[in-house]
């Protein structure tokens, strides 16, 4: 299965500013996904990194928010844009082959806090 | 959308016995399902999966079932240790290529 590092892994942002967070795949992946976490509550996927093209986006999330990036098969972006605090939660990059031999690997996630 | 949720959100079971998580999803038109594990600071590990043509798939001390008369999956874990102490979570997919995550349940194993 893939593995995946994910950076950074935590952070604290000032209000206002922008945090871009880079996950990096070990292997050739099709489908790589962003999630955001909740402390204590389930993933929410934001959207599908397409390879090439604009990003997927789920209700709720838009791209001038969260504009993301995949320039190829292996690295991704996500950048949290114009932060508030409502936007502190964990982040998460999910990557592979869906029904592969291990499903959808997941980063450790990025913890983000905003002030 | 659809959801897939949980029963019980904390499970306390004591180091030896068997666990048995429950999910419950609303799709019937899902085909494929994952556990996944969740310790604190990572990120969600694969556990098992099992497609909708079976019932039951087994892996090393877990086992998953799928009741799709009653949308109905459970992970089962046998002789629980600490190191199972976690957050599991069930997704299902049922639309292209995404997985929609349940709401979670914490196990937690007593010494």
């Amino acid at each position: 299965s893939a593995v995946i590092s994910q950076k950074p892994s935590r952070d604290i942002c000032q209000r206002g500013t922008s945090l871009t967070i880079q996950c990096q795949v070990d292997s050739q992946v099709t489908m790589m996904f962003w999630y955001r976490q909740q402390p204590g509550q389930s993933l929410t996927l934001i959207a599908t990194a397409n390879q090439g093209s604009e990003a997927t986006y789920e209700s709720g999330f838009v791209i001038d928010k969260f504009p993301i990036s995949r320039p190829n098969l292996t690295f991704s972006t996500l950048t949290v844009s114009n932060m508030s605090p409502e936007d502190s939660s964990i982040y998460l990059c999910s990557a592979g082959e869906l029904q592969g031999l291990s499903g959808y690997t997941f980063g450790s996630g990025t913890r983000l806090t905003v002030v | 959308g659809e959801s897939v949720g949980l029963h019980l959100p904390t499970l306390s079971v004591q180091e030896g016995d068997n666990s048995i998580i429950n999910c419950a999803y609303s799709n019937s038109a899902s085909d494929y399902f994952i556990w996944y594990k969740q310790e604190s600071g990572k990120g969600p590990q694969f556990i098992i999966d099992i497609r909708s043509n079976m019932d039951k798939r087994q892996g090393q001390r877990v086992t998953v079932l799928l009741n799709k008369t009653v949308k109905h999956l459970s992970l089962q874990i046998a002789a629980t240790q600490p190191g199972d102490s976690a957050v599991y979570f069930c997704a299902e997919n049922n639309a292209g290529n995404m997985l929609t995550f349940g709401g979670g349940t914490r196990l937690m194993v007593k010494p």
